[in-house]
């Protein structure tokens, strides 16, 4: 089945590591983005990439980093730099003739 | 101010009513879209439009361009329709900029 895998669904970090999230599409798109949750909040862009070896920063890029090694590959480390990483974090993809987006099911994060 | 708000933030219906979510938004835009979120987090996109309506069984989705003003009907409610529904407009340059959603509870 084509779609958006991340893993795991659940993370637990201690303050002060880095973690990297997964997210893998086998749908052949271009574009992948990362969005953060809050509670009452509406989903914000961290990073987002257009194509292979090229990606950009989003509005809350601080204290992330991003690679996109692969077309089907676009992980996301949260570093210690980040000062509230408890969030839940998805994943999306676009392709490039289409304005849809593709949501992948979501990492929930816990720092403590 | 935000540039997505959705109205009412929290709504609970009985079942078998018809209900209404609204999206204001206060950018130019290219395309529209409703989201619906379950429990689990998990993510699908319902509508995408650019004017008119569209309908997809007991889902209707309007949007007036000139009033920036876009709405989602559901007809005949049921508990499954119990989700949180998210207005995102496509700005030019295709970012997508998100309300903050609407939790909707349908009770039986």
């Amino acid at each position: 089945d084509g779609g958006i895998t991340q893993s795991p669904k659940y993370l637990f970090r201690k303050e002060g590591q880095n973690v990297t999230l997964s997210c893998e599409q086998n749908l052949n798109h271009d574009a992948m983005y990362w969005y953060r949750q809050d509670p009452g909040q509406g989903l914000r862009l961290i990073y987002y990439s257009q194509i292979v070896n090229d990606f950009q920063k989003g509005d809350i890029a601080e204290g992330y980093s991003v690679s996109r090694e692969k077309k089907e590959s676009f992980p996301l480390t949260v570093t210690s730099a980040q000062k509230n990483p408890t969030a839940f974090y998805l994943c999306a993809s676009r392709s490039s003739g289409s304005h849809e987006q593709y949501f992948g099911p979501g990492t929930r994060l816990t720092v403590t | 101010k935000n540039e997505v708000e959705q109205s009412p933030q929290n709504l609970t219906a009985q079942e078998g009513e018809f209900i209404t979510i609204n999206c204001s938004y206060s950018v130019g835009i290219s395309a529209l879209h409703w989201l619906q979120q379950h429990p689990g987090g998990g993510i699908v996109s319902l509508f995408m439009l650019s004017s008119g309506k569209k309908k997809h069984g007991r889902l209707i989705a309007t949007i007036n361009i000139q009033e920036k003003h876009s709405s989602l009907h559901i007809t005949a409610s049921h508990p499954r329709d119990s989700a949180v529904y998210i207005c995102a407009v496509m700005e030019y340059g295709n970012k997508l900029v998100f309300g903050a959603g609407t939790i909707l509870r349908v009770k039986s």
